[in-house]
């Protein structure tokens, strides 16, 4: 079974600050993606990684997938308010497969 | 309107009823998926199917069952409901990039 485990779980900061969410799997994915969730709503892509080692930003948000493809990074800098929310990533099996697993979740909260 | 259509959005249902809710996509995908979300917790896969004559359990399919009654409609059914199928559960479709339907929230008291 592919198991993915976010941390930390839960995370309150002050606005301002830089803060790491991590995905960490025992399985190798084709692909990972990071997702946001605000209450009441499905979640929404933020970003795919394919290749070992991928680094994408996204305006203060850098994803890093690792070399081995098992485990991934979310880096914010300079968090703000508008970032809180539960971020999830999910990954696809290999060999072309699309059965996507999602994490544990990380809820992010940002003190204004 | 929205690409990937769930009815309904809520629901309260007893213990023992047969509940089912509809999932309704116009995005062309062949790939759909129904997962479950507890408070606060990430997504756990419930069934998917890669096509109408294609469906695979997840990781939690006991208690549930689906029918792919056409490309674009995937849908999920409680036979028996019971209060820890309390949830909020989501529809969802994919070809590269998985789009989600706006959740059901599911009550069974």
């Amino acid at each position: 079974t592919q198991l993915l485990e976010q941390s930390p779980q839960f995370l309150s900061i002050q606005e301002g600050e830089n803060l790491t969410v991590y995905c960490n799997s025992s399985s190798v994915f084709s692909s990972l993606q990071w997702y946001r969730q605000e209450p009441g709503e499905g979640p929404v892509l933020l970003v795919t990684v394919v290749t070992g080692g991928e680094v994408k930003k996204l305006k203060r948000l850098t994803f890093q997938f690792g070399d081995a493809r098992k485990d991934s990074s979310l880096h914010i800098t300079a968090a703000q308010p508008g970032d809180t929310g539960l971020y999830l990533c999910a990954g696809a099996g290999g060999s072309g497969t699309y059965k996507y697993i999602f994490g544990t979740g990380t809820r992010l909260k940002v003190l204004a | 309107d929205a690409d990937v259509t769930q009815t309904p959005r809520n629901r309260i249902t007893k213990t023992g009823k047969r509940i089912m809710l509809e999932c309704s996509q116009t995005k062309g995908h062949d790939r759909m998926y129904w997962y479950r979300q507890d408070p606060g917790l990430g997504l756990r896969l419930i069934y998917y199917s890669f096509d109408v004559k294609d469906i695979n359990k997840g990781e939690i399919s006991d208690g549930y069952s689906v029918s792919r009654q056409a490309q674009a409609k995937f849908s999920l059914s409680l036979e028996s409901a019971i209060p820890n199928q309390t949830a909020l559960y989501f529809c969802a479709t994919s070809r590269n990039t998985i789009y989600f339907g706006e959740g059901s929230w599911l009550t069974v008291v």
